[in-house]
């Protein structure tokens, strides 16, 4: 079966260290998001893609960014982690775009101290 | 930019009560909507959705929605909510591909 897989699930890293978060999709979508939940926020989107070599900044772009080298994996770096990045991020795909049913990973809960 | 809010936060039923959560967006425009509900331990899903025509959706699991333009609404509403309802349910709003999500409700179903 398609699915969506992230990693890693727990992560805890200290302030001013650059952050990788995976995402990996088997659905064979072009558009791949990223959210943050925060309590209180719902999701923000932090960035999507409609496809490789594709980027796009979202709502609370500033501090990550992102890289589209294949369909299957878009990768979530925070450059220098700060305290108000913890959160719990999500990973998302579609197949077409915001206009369609998106597909969510299981969630990294990253803690930055 | 457009928001979405979700009023009820918390929801606390007993099993066999109806249940109706309200929704509501401040974009002007053409909208797609959406629910998905997030199960203790599970991935977010897809509910249901309204891109066009009939403004009352069903979705999986008995869920409905009715779209009411003129009140900027999209409010989610079972008739007779099952303790495995219980869950967090998010309503999201696409306007020109700026997707926005309201907090959130937790919904708490009693035996």
């Amino acid at each position: 079966d398609a699915e969506i897989t992230q990693s890693p699930r727990h992560k805890i890293t200290e302030t001013g260290r650059q952050v990788t978060l995976a995402c990996h999709q088997t659905w064979n979508h072009n558009n791949m998001f990223w959210y943050r939940q925060d309590l209180g926020h719902g999701l923000r989107l932090i960035h999507y893609s409609y496809g490789v070599q594709d980027t796009n900044k979202g709502e609370v772009s500033d501090g990550y960014s992102v890289s589209r080298s294949n369909t299957e994996d878009l990768p979530l770096t925070l450059e220098s982690a700060a305290s108000s990045q913890t959160s719990v991020y999500f990973c998302a795909s579609s197949n077409r775009g915001f206009r369609d049913e998106q597909f969510f990973g299981p969630g990294t809960r990253l803690t930055v101290l | 930019a457009q928001s979405v809010s979700q009023h009820n936060h918390h929801v606390i039923l007993s099993e066999a009560a109806s249940l109706e959560l309200g929704c509501n967006y401040s974009y002007g425009g053409t909208v797609n909507l959406f629910w998905y509900v997030q199960y203790p331990g599970q991935h977010l899903q897809l509910l249901l959705k309204y891109f066009s025509g009939d403004p009352l959706v069903k979705g999986i699991k008995g869920f409905e929605a009715e779209f009411i333009k003129s009140k900027f609404s999209f409010n989610l509403r079972k008739p007779s909510v099952q303790w495995s309802d219980t869950a967090e349910y998010f309503c999201a709003v696409n306007a020109n591909n700026d997707m926005r999500f309201g907090a959130g409700t937790r919904l708490t179903v009693k035996p």
